[in-house]
């Protein structure tokens, strides 16, 4: 199972908008609705950040939001806050019933 | 407080053998999904493997490159998960974390601090 693909990188000014794109397969992100994003700041474990496509935990704010559109999904977050630097990897249940993470992406705020 | 504790990582040589522990408290331990991941220092997250519940069967699913060679258990009278590494190579070498979907079905929403396994001569 190939990893997804995410962009190594980008970035944004404090209150632009910004979109993680994480592009899988028919066998992955295009037949699954668990596709999910962490968010990993240096030196600590991953946070949930967007289950399900689109469905945010408890206390993530909602200028996190989610989408998918057929083998693609992406991450947008909205009005950057210099907290939001961190990398960021989405993931998605496979249909051999495993699990597959993109690369990872480097948010930077500048 | 929802929380879990790994603890067994450490340095083993290259075919050696390691287990890992996962000790969980603040939920219900017995109906709960376990998942490990592992990092790479510097480099991205990668699954390794996950368990299920004993309501489901309590069998396991492995990624590709440590299928083989690693297994995934549970004591759930003790509330702790396992991982049993055998045939270790220098790739392994990682952090290792558990993490389950506690609140959110088919995400990990909890996630232990991890423990470092680094396979080196």
């Amino acid at each position: 199972q190939s990893a997804l693909t995410q962009p190594p990188s980008v970035s944004g000014s404090p209150g632009q908008s910004v979109t993680i794109s994480c592009t899988g397969s028919s066998s992955d992100v295009g037949s699954s609705n668990r596709v999910s994003w962490y968010q990993q700041p240096p030196g600590t474990a991953p946070k949930l950040m967007i289950y399900e496509v689109n469905k945010r935990p408890s206390g993530v704010p909602d200028r996190f939001s989610g989408s998918k559109s057929g083998n693609t999904a992406s991450l947008t977050i909205s009005g950057l806050q210099s907290e939001d630097e961190a990398d960021y990897y989405c993931t998605s249940f496979t249909s051999s019933s495993t699990w597959v993470f993109g690369g990872g992406t480097k948010l930077t705020v500048l | 407080e929802v929380q879990l504790v790994e603890s067994g990582g450490g340095l083993v040589k290259p075919g050696g053998s390691l287990r890992l522990s996962c000790a969980a408290s603040g939920f219900t331990f017995s109906n709960a999904w376990m998942s490990w991941v592992r990092q790479t220092p510097g480099k991205g997250l990668e699954w390794v493997g996950r368990i299920r519940s004993s309501g489901y069967g309590g069998t396991a699913d492995y990624g590709a490159p440590v299928k083989g060679r690693f297994t995934i258990s549970r004591d759930d009278s003790k509330n702790t998960l396992y991982l049993q590494m055998n045939s270790l190579k220098t790739e392994d070498s990682a952090i290792y974390y558990c993490t389950s979907d506690v609140s959110t079905p088919g995400a990990w929403d909890i996630w232990g601090q991890g423990t470092m396994v680094t396979v080196s001569s």
